[in-house]
């Protein structure tokens, strides 16, 4: 079955610094990759997706980039705010909304004012 | 409805006691998802669902989890005689087939005692 590594395990950056955070995955078979923000106490939500279509997706301040030959994928936010500090969760599957997601260990990002 | 609701909020239960959690997903959404987070993990997957069709259930960690979603809308999560080590939170996810990516519940925190 899939299984998803994710680095690092935690994360301390100044405000306006960059943060990556980056995942493997073992299963050919995926080929979705979701990202999701988890606030303490809160629910997962999605923030950004990628397939195995395309090589990078940008949505404002937050980017995805995948590399299926390798295996691995990697969120990176530019700009940092202190309203970025959560911890983030990668996923990855074989796709669409009826397939289980295997989701990553998390990394805690503090960003510091 | 507008999102995935699961209750209890919280639960407290006695080991050895049985508890069962309930999710209502997004009204139309075919596909149900239960996780479990262990406090500082990520969402363990333990069963998912297609209308009441329970397609995958290899993550359920022993004979005393028990799944079911009767009428393909409403799902509940029991658990038999728990134990400490079931503490953690339960969070029940729904998608449907044409969108990627779950929404997820707020979740139920089980406390074992």
């Amino acid at each position: 079955g899939e299984n998803v590594e994710q680095h690092p395990s935690t994360l301390s950056v100044q405000e306006g610094d960059s943060a990556v955070i980056k995942c493997t995955y073992s299963d050919s078979a995926s080929n979705y990759f979701p990202w999701y923000k988890q606030e303490l106490g809160k629910r997962p939500q999605l923030i950004i997706d990628i397939r195995s279509n395309v090589g990078e997706k940008k949505d404002q301040r937050i980017a995805v980039t995948l590399n299926k030959t390798a295996k691995h994928f990697s969120l990176h936010i530019t700009e940092t705010q202190p309203e970025d500090s959560a911890v983030y969760f990668c996923a990855a599957g074989p796709g669409g909304g009826y397939n289980k997601l295997i989701f990553g260990a998390g990394t805690r990002l503090a960003v510091h004012p | 409805g507008a999102g995935v609701s699961q209750s209890p909020r919280y639960k407290v239960a006695k080991r050895g006691q049985d508890v069962a959690l309930r999710c209502d997903p997004i009204s139309g959404h075919v596909s149900l998802f239960w996780y479990q987070q262990a406090l500082g993990q990520g969402p363990e997957f333990l069963t998912y669902f297609q209308n009441e069709a329970q397609l995958d259930k290899s993550g359920l960690p022993s004979d005393r989890f028990f799944a079911e979603r009767p009428e393909g809308s409403v799902s509940t999560l029991k658990i038999q005689r728990t134990q400490q080590e079931d503490s953690a939170v339960y969070l029940c996810a729904s998608s449907t087939p044409d969108i990627y990516g779950y929404t997820f519940g707020s979740g139920t925190r089980l406390t074992v005692v």
